[in-house]
C-alpha cells in the first residue's frame, strides 16, 4: 500500500484479556518494527523483523508480548493478560532495510481498563 | 540503556520567528533523524543525517549532525501555525543499524 496501515486505530480491553494489533507495512519494505509510545514520551523499541524473523526481540517488556510475520508483509503484535500499564499508542513502522529512515503508521491506542 | 537529551521540552513562539532545539547523547551516533507528530499520528520523518558535521535543509527545516556525533540540532525558519506539533529527535548507536533511539520530543505553539 501507499502508506503503513495500522488497525484497529482504537482498542479498549479490560484487564486481562488478550488483544491482537495488526500492522500491514508498505508493499516491498522487507524491515518492519514495532514501536510502543507512552504519553509525552518518545516511541520505544519492541522488535524488528528483517522478513519472516524476529532479528531482534531485546525491547519486548516481558512474555506476555509477542509478535509474528509469518508471510514477510502483514505483522501482528499479540499482548495477553493484558495490564493497565500497557495501555499506549502502538506504533508499527517499515523501511526498505535497515540504515533506511522509518516510515511510521498512525499507530493503535491500546486501552486497558 | 542509551538516553537522549531533547530541549526544549516545549517552545511558545509568534508566526515567523525562528526556532532552535537540540538533542545530546551519551553515546556515539551513526544516524540522526528529525521527526514530527501531528496528534493521533505517527512521527513523519523530516530529515535523516549520516555524517558528522553534515548540515542538511528541508524547506525551512536545517539540521546538523555534530562533529562529535553526540549531537544533532534541528533549526526551523519562519515559522507558520502549521509547523505545529511535537519534535523528536532520534539516533542509531553506533553498531545498531536498525533501532532508534528517539528523544522526549520538543512541543512546538506557535501564535498566529
Amino acid at each position: 500500500g501507499a502508506g503503513v496501515s495500522q488497525t484497529p486505530s482504537n482498542k479498549v480491553t479490560e484487564k486481562g484479556k488478550y488483544v491482537e494489533l495488526r500492522c500491514d507495512p508498505i508493499s516491498g519494505h522487507t524491515a518492519l518494527y514495532w514501536y510502543r509510545q507512552s504519553l509525552g514520551q518518545g516511541p520505544e523499541f519492541l522488535i524488528y523483523f528483517q522478513g519472516t524473523g524476529a532479528a531482534d526481540d531485546s525491547g519486548l517488556p516481558n512474555d506476555r508480548f509477542f509478535a509474528v510475520r509469518p508471510e514477510g508483509s502483514v505483522s501482528t503484535l499479540k499482548i495477553q493478560r493484558t495490564e493497565r500499564g500497557d495501555s499506549a499508542v502502538y506504533l508499527c513502522a517499515s523501511s526498505p532495510g535497515e540504515d533506511y529512515g522509518y516510515t511510521f503508521g498512525s499507530g493503535t491506542r491500546l486501552t486497558v481498563v | 540503556g542509551q538516553q537522549l537529551n531533547q530541549s526544549p521540552q516545549s517552545m511558545f513562539i509568534q508566526e515567523g520567528e525562528d526556532v532552535s532545539m537540540n538533542c545530546t547523547s551519551s553515546s556515539i551516533f551513526n544516524t540522526w533523524l528529525w521527526y514530527k507528530q501531528d496528534p493521533g499520528e505517527g512521527p513523519v520523518l523530516l530529515i535523516a543525517l549520516y555524517k558528522a558535521g553534515e548540515l542538511t535543509s528541508n524547506g525551512r527545516l536545517t539540521a546538523q549532525f555534530g562533529i562529535t556525533r553526540k549531537d544533532s540540532f534541528l533549526n526551523i525558519s519562519a515559522s507558520i501555525p502549521s509547523d505545529v506539533g511535537i519534535y523528536f529527535c532520534a539516533g542509531r548507536v553506533v553498531g545498531s543499524n536498525y533501532k532508534l533511539t528517539f528523544g522526549k520530543g520538543t512541543l512546538l505553539t506557535v501564535n498566529p
